[in-house]
């Protein structure tokens, strides 16, 4: 299996424009996570989905973020307007079952916002 | 992937030691746990898990100890090889639902 992918790998963007990231989870996986990583505050989980459903999105800055799982192979995390503290990196996992069990991650997508 | 920097504990280690790495996690009610290890430009990778009726388990060269008493986690590795020089992370689960929160880390180096 290819594991968790994400792209872009790396983005750099000016304030104001839109991002977008795209993760594709392992096949067979029914939940999907969205982290950001920050030196400041670390590993932070954003939102996370549970056969294409959102199930607590609670972590999720504010407004301008927003996540999408249309099929259970993909998923998006949308920033729009970006703001320079959105940079850092962000990381798709995905696993197979509900509640515990091996979490999966992504290589990550380094986002930049000047 | 981006370790978190500046203010990472840090865990010198002479290759061939073993290491032991800690962990205080905040919710008594959190009933399984993960550490989870990160190199430089990638993503975290799993190494080892343990549910809270455990209080020990092992894995290959890992140990993961438990002690819900006083809510501490720890990760021993034996032998320490240089391919170990990574930050290193613990998680908990909360009893309810499935959410993974994870702990700051902890650089280790891997002197020869």
């Amino acid at each position: 299996d290819a594991g968790v992918i994400q792209s872009p790998r790396h983005e750099v963007t000016e304030m104001g424009q839109e991002v977008t990231l795209r993760c594709k989870p392992i096949s067979g996986h029914n939940s999907l996570f969205w982290y950001r990583q920050t030196m400041m505050r670390g590993l932070e989980l954003l939102i996370y989905f549970n056969n294409n459903v959102p199930i607590d999105d609670s972590g999720m800055p504010e407004d301008r973020f927003s996540a999408k799982m249309p099929n259970a192979s993909f998923s998006t995390l949308k920033i729009q307007p970006s703001e320079p503290r959105d940079s850092a990196v962000y990381f798709c996992a995905s696993r197979q079952g509900d509640y515990t069990g091996e979490l999966f991650f992504g290589e990550g997508s380094r986002l930049t916002v000047l | 992937g981006e370790s978190v920097g500046l203010h990472l504990p840090t865990l010198s280690v002479q290759e061939g030691d073993n290491s032991i790495i800690n962990c205080a996690y905040s919710n008594s009610a959190s009933d399984y746990f993960i550490w989870y290890k990160q190199e430089s430009g990638k993503g975290p990778q799993f190494i080892i898990d343990i549910r809270s009726n455990m209080d020990k388990r092992q894995g290959q060269r890992v140990t993961v100890l438990l002690n819900k008493t006083v809510k501490h986690l720890s990760l021993q590795i034996a032998a320490t090889q240089p391919g170990d020089s990574a930050v290193y992370f613990c998680a908990e689960k909360g009893a309810a639902g499935n959410k993974l929160t994870f702990g700051g880390g902890t650089r280790v180096l891997v002197k020869p």
